[in-house]
């Protein structure tokens, strides 16, 4: 079955300066994925999707780089603020079977110093 | 800004009751989940629902739990008999498409 996991459990960053958060995926069929915030005691909190015919999209701050050579995907947050400390979850999914059943990885905790 | 709803927050219920979650998803997305979090562990797949039936589940979703769309709004998960490991955070989420968005969660305890 699918996997999607997480190279760094805990990322601790100098406010202001460049989050990068990594991710590793193991179907090679995974076609969809989404990254997710997650603060302490809420639901994970849409951050930025990304198709695998696409290798990089922006949003506000944020980027996703896809690299399906050797399944891979990064989020990467520009000027990390306070309010970025908080889990980070990358999930794929098989579109092209017909299937948004997302398969989360563990997370990463993003701590942000002030 | 819409957003998915749960209700209750948290839920204590004694191990072989029923428990029923329940979720307003958002009011124009068509498709709808439920996913579940143990404490410590990833978030997990359970259910899709699409036009009124279960669109997919994982073998988590045994015969114990069921879902069901009951009026316009409304997006339920029942565990008939729960066991201690059901205790976990329950998240619901829709889309209209890909995105899915999630409720905030309801902390079920089984004691």
């Amino acid at each position: 079955g699918e996997s999607v996991g997480l190279h760094l459990p805990t990322l601790s960053v100098q406010e202001g300066d460049n989050s990068i958060i990594n991710c590793a995926y193991s179907n090679s069929a995974s076609d969809y994925f989404i990254w997710y915030k997650q603060e302490s005691g809420k639901g994970p909190q849409f951050i930025i999707d990304i198709r695998s015919n696409m290798d990089k999209r922006q949003g506000q701050r944020v980027t996703v780089l896809l690299n399906k050579t050797v399944k891979h995907l990064s989020l990467q947050i520009a000027a990390t603020q306070p309010g970025d400390s908080a889990v980070y979850f990358c999930a794929g999914a098989d579109s092209g079977a017909g299937s948004y059943q997302l398969t989360f990885g563990k997370g990463t905790k993003l701590s942000v110093i002030p | 800004e819409p957003e998915v709803t749960q209700t209750p927050s948290h839920q204590v219920t004694q191990m072989g009751q029923e428990v029923i979650l329940r979720c307003v998803p958002i009011s124009n997305h068509l498709y709808f989940y439920w996913y579940r979090q143990i404490l410590g562990q990833k978030v997990e797949f359970l259910v899709s629902f699409y036009n009124n039936e279960i669109s997919e589940k994982s073998e988590i979703f045994d015969d114990q739990f069921s879902v069901e769309r009951p009026d316009g709004s409304n997006f339920t998960l029942k565990i008939r008999s729960t066991k201690l490991e059901d205790s976990a955070m329950y998240f619901c989420a829709s889309s209209e498409f890909n995105e899915q968005y999630f409720g905030p969660g309801t902390r079920l305890t089984v004691t």
